[in-house]
């Protein structure tokens, strides 16, 4: 069974620093795939970052950044440079496969408020 | 690209109406699509893996003759709640699967469904 675990319920961060979300993952498959998502208030889910289980190097989108640590089981989120848009719900998830193909499994989220 | 959208955006309704929620992907074809149901300040939960042009895979839980799922074409799912009571009241979202190697999940921006 896979796991993913969201230590934060919510952070704060003064606008323009930097932030990291935690995300930490257990799973028994040697190919997996991480994710981070965005929720807003609006309730749409956008997609943010992906990391593969194999990649070399940590994935970066823009002000995202995802610091991968395979042995520590770990795919914490960084984004640089906060801005007031940046407060929303964040969901780390993890792709498995259930009987009927891929699946993602979501972590309980983290509310991220970005103060000015 | 990668744009899926759903429709209606919100639902009020009498108790013992069916409703029934379109999720499209609007610039790839989708062979799998996914629906998850969201409690307030709760994550995402899989109900089902709706493949084209066969029967959804439903999670644990869900009963499949309340939540009728649909997939006839490559970018059209649709899910159909059959005779909706107040507690199938939630915040219901589409995913599509995207291609390529990290088989993105693309999400809609959610249906608000309230039963009175």
């Amino acid at each position: 069974a896979q796991k993913i675990t969201q230590t934060q319920p919510g952070m704060f961060v003064q606008e323009k620093e930097a932030v990291t979300l935690d995300c930490t993952y257990d799973t028994s498959d040697p190919s997996y795939g991480l994710f981070w998502y965005k929720q807003p208030s609006s309730g749409e889910m956008i997609f943010l970052i992906y990391q593969g289980s194999y990649d070399q190097q940590n994935a970066t989108e823009g002000r995202y950044s995802l610091n991968f640590q395979k042995a520590r089981k770990s795919a914490n989120l960084v984004i640089s440079a906060s801005q007031l848009g940046d407060s929303a719900m964040y969901f780390c998830a993890m792709r498995g496969v259930n009987n009927a193909g891929n699946m993602l499994t979501f972590g309980g989220g983290t509310r991220l408020m970005v103060k000015p | 690209g990668a744009v899926v959208s759903q429709h209606p955006s919100w639902v009020i309704c009498k108790s013992g109406t069916s409703v029934k929620i379109e999720c499209r992907s609007l610039d790839f074809q989708a062979t799998t699509m996914f629906w998850y149901r969201q409690f307030p300040k709760q994550s995402l939960m899989l109900m089902a893996t709706s493949n084209e042009g066969s029967k959804a895979t439903y999670e644990q839980g869900v009963e499949k003759d309340k939540f009728l799922i649909n997939h006839a074409s490559l970018t059209l799912s649709t899910l159909t709640v059959t005779s909706a009571h107040p507690e199938d009241s939630s915040f219901y979202i589409c995913s599509a699967l995207a291609g390529g190697p990290s088989e993105t999940q693309y999400f809609g921006p959610g249906t608000r469904l309230l039963v009175l």
